[in-house]
């Protein structure tokens, strides 16, 4: 069955702390996408990232870092020195063979992440 | 910049009535899909296109959904009759495919309020 968790519902930290958002997936295929997508307050969904199944690198881009680990299903999101523009919700998607034939993104529950000044 | 643009942003209608929503995708983008975000279920597929022939719509409810492409820059979702539980915000996606894949770029949504 294809599964993404999220399982932190809401995290709330100081701004310019560091905050890593957890997402753990379950797929029987070997080859698959994952994806972040972000939705702030306004309430569009904003895509962030791509990552293939046979790229293990993690990848950095400015403040944003994402850490894929295939030995534990896990493609995490780190922040670092947040803001509060960081402010939304979070969402891990999962594209893979089965889904992938019906163009089904499957997406966690999201983790809302609140950065106070 | 190119950008997924959906019409109406908001709604508000009363029980029974026929709702329209439209997407306009990004120009060259194959793939067209239709999702419903609520509290409850998350984010859920509706419908997809692709090349404008629908290719999946279970995720709708058939009764009164219909999901359609008339051109390759129009997509069109509507309710008939619209329920109170229908509310949510429907959101439009599109993506080049050729694997099924791709990245989706999502529209800015339209928030649907049944009375």
């Amino acid at each position: 069955a294809q599964k993404v968790t999220q399982a932190q519902t809401e995290i709330s930290v100081v701004e310019k702390e560091d905050v890593t958002l957890d997402c753990v997936y379950e797929t029987r295929d070997t080859t698959y996408y994952l994806f972040w997508y972000k939705q702030p307050p306004s309430g569009e969904l904003v895509f962030l990232i791509r990552r293939n199944s046979f790229d293990e690198q993690n990848e950095i881009s400015g403040r944003y870092s994402w850490n894929f680990q295939k030995s534990t299903s896990s493609f995490n999101f780190t922040i670092t020195a947040s803001q509060v523009v960081d402010s939304a919700v979070y969402f891990c998607a999962l594209s893979d063979l089965r889904s992938s034939n019906t163009g089904k993104l499957i997406f966690g529950q999201g983790t809302t992440l609140q950065v106070k000044p | 910049d190119a950008r997924v643009t959906q019409t109406p942003r908001d709604k508000v209608t009363e029980m029974g009535q026929e709702v329209t929503m439209r997407c306009q995708p990004i120009l060259g983008h194959n793939t067209v899909f239709w999702y419903r975000q609520t509290m409850m279920q998350g984010l859920e597929l509706l419908a997809y296109f692709r090349n404008r022939a629908p290719l999946d719509d279970s995720g709708m409810p058939k009764d009164r959904f219909s999901a359609e492409m008339p051109d390759a820059t129009l997509a069109t979702l509507k309710i008939q009759p619209s329920e109170p539980r229908d509310s949510a915000v429907y959101f439009c996606a599109s993506a080049m495919t050729e694997t099924g894949r791709e990245t989706q770029y999502f529209g800015p949504g339209t928030r649907l309020l049944v009375l």
